[in-house]
């Protein structure tokens, strides 16, 4: 079946440090790509999506890249900063883009010190 | 524009019991999906329904339902509680199937 694969945590940055967290999945077909962010006490927040091979997601200085051929979507961050910690997943939906059940990978957590 | 609303936010209750969980989605959102999310087996999707219909359900035994009401807000019922069953539910609304999910702060499980 689909399946999302995460580095685990926790990552550990100095402010302005640069951030890469890994993910690569396994899908029949053209999934769409996600990170979600999730804050202390908070549901998820999408953070940015890519719907085909090549796209660039980004968003609040955050980027990641469709490869098919790596079947991988990383996620980077130049320059973080404190306010970044927090719990972030990869995901991928499946159906098509009939559906909204993503497949989540299990979390990575980004500590950011000052 | 009021975001997702789940009640109640934090729950105990004893093996054995039944419990039932309230979304309530954005208003004008038809969609409505639940996740379960625990810190062993991570964020896993539960059902997802679409104006009153369940469109999608997720490897959970038969002690989870749910349902969609015509307001669009949604239940999930877990029957016959287990240890096992303490966990973070999620639920996430969007205007339907594969647009932008927005997701509730969660309902926190305990069972005791």
């Amino acid at each position: 079946g689909n399946s999302v694969t995460q580095m685990e945590g926790p990552v550990t940055l100095s402010e302005e440090a640069f951030l890469t967290i890994n993910c690569t999945y396994t899908a029949t077909g053209y999934p769409s790509l996600f990170w979600y962010v999730q804050y202390p006490g908070e549901g998820l927040q999408l953070l940015l999506k890519a719907t085909k091979a090549d796209d660039k997601g980004s968003n609040k200085g955050f980027e990641a890249t469709y490869r098919k051929e790596t079947t991988s979507f990383h996620l980077e961050k130049g320059s973080v900063q404190v306010s970044d910690s927090a719990v972030y997943f990869c995901a991928l939906s499946e159906g098509g883009g009939a559906t909204n059940k993503l497949i989540f990978g299990t979390g990575t957590l980004l500590a950011v010190q000052p | 524009k009021a975001g997702v609303t789940q009640t109640p936010r934090y729950l105990i209750k004893t093996r054995g019991q039944q419990v039932t969980l309230s979304c309530s989605p954005i208003s004008g959102h038809r969609s409505v999906s639940w996740y379960q999310q625990t810190p062993g087996q991570g964020l896993q999707f539960l059902f997802e329904y679409f104006s009153e219909t369940q469109r999608n359900k997720g490897n959970f035994p038969g002690r989870f339902s749910g349902r969609q009401f015509s307001n669009s807000r949604s239940e999930m019922n877990v029957s016959t509680l287990e240890l096992g069953d303490s966990a973070l539910y999620l639920c996430a609304s969007s205007t339907g199937p594969s647009e932008k999910l927005f997701f509730g702060s969660g309902t926190q499980l305990s069972v005791l």
